[in-house]
């Protein structure tokens, strides 16, 4: 079946811009998360949905990141007033409950002007 | 919280040769840890996993270990081939919680 999907694949924004970065997770996958990797660094937590939970929003960077999940699927993070150290790989991951196996979309290329 | 510690940062190996990748974790609720593959420019894609009822588990070539009483589990790759360079993590994971990812691992397989 169909994976992870991410859009878009590349943002090119300048700074000062806001943006919205999609994640359709793979159908039926109750949990939903989202990293941020800078170039040849790890994977940073960023926020978790958990069915219908409360997410986890503990691993974003400022008040400018916040991320919503419509209906139990789609997901978009939103990244307001855009400064260049956001500047990174964006990626999306889903799985089928809370400690199960994450599958990673191709991720969102952020550059920030 | 849960610590999830990786050495080596990288690692060169002969072709042929084998790599082990350890990891440590501080969380003993900490169930389920899954190692994942990340080649330069793509996404990381599950290569093995291990929960905290076995003590070993091997897919052809590559092989995990856990020890739950040292809160350790490694990664062994055998018979490394050119193919095999890329950037690994693990991960390690409490129920009802998110996963907590090792900083990485860049092997490189010298032809």
């Amino acid at each position: 079946g169909a994976g992870v999907s991410q859009s878009p694949s590349n943002k090119v924004t300048e700074k000062g811009k806001d943006v919205e970065l999609r994640c359709d997770p793979i159908s039926g996958h109750t949990a939903l998360y989202w990293y941020r990797q800078s170039l040849g660094q790890g994977l940073e937590f960023l926020i978790y949905f958990q069915g219908n939970s409360a997410p986890d929003k503990s691993g974003l960077p400022s008040d400018r990141f916040s991320a919503e999940r419509t209906g139990g699927s789609v997901s978009t993070l939103t990244i307001q007033r855009t400064q260049q150290e956001d500047s990174a790989v964006y990626l999306c991951a889903s799985s089928p409950w809370t400690d199960g196996t994450q599958y990673f979309g191709p991720g969102t290329r952020l550059l920030v002007l | 919280g849960e610590n999830v510690e990786q050495h080596p940062s990288t690692l060169s190996v002969q072709e042929g040769d084998s790599a082990v990748i350890k990891c440590t974790y501080s969380d003993s609720a900490s169930n389920y840890f899954p190692w994942y593959k990340q080649e330069l420019g793509k996404r990381p894609q599950l290569i093995i996993d291990i929960r905290s009822n076995v003590g070993e588990k091997k897919d052809q070539r590559i092989a995990v270990t856990l020890n739950k009483t040292a809160k350790h589990f490694s990664l062994h790759i055998t018979e490394t081939q050119p193919e095999d360079s890329a950037v690994y993590f693990c991960a390690a994971s409490i129920p009802g919680n998110q996963f907590y990812f090792g900083t990485g691992t860049s092997l490189t397989v010298i032809p």
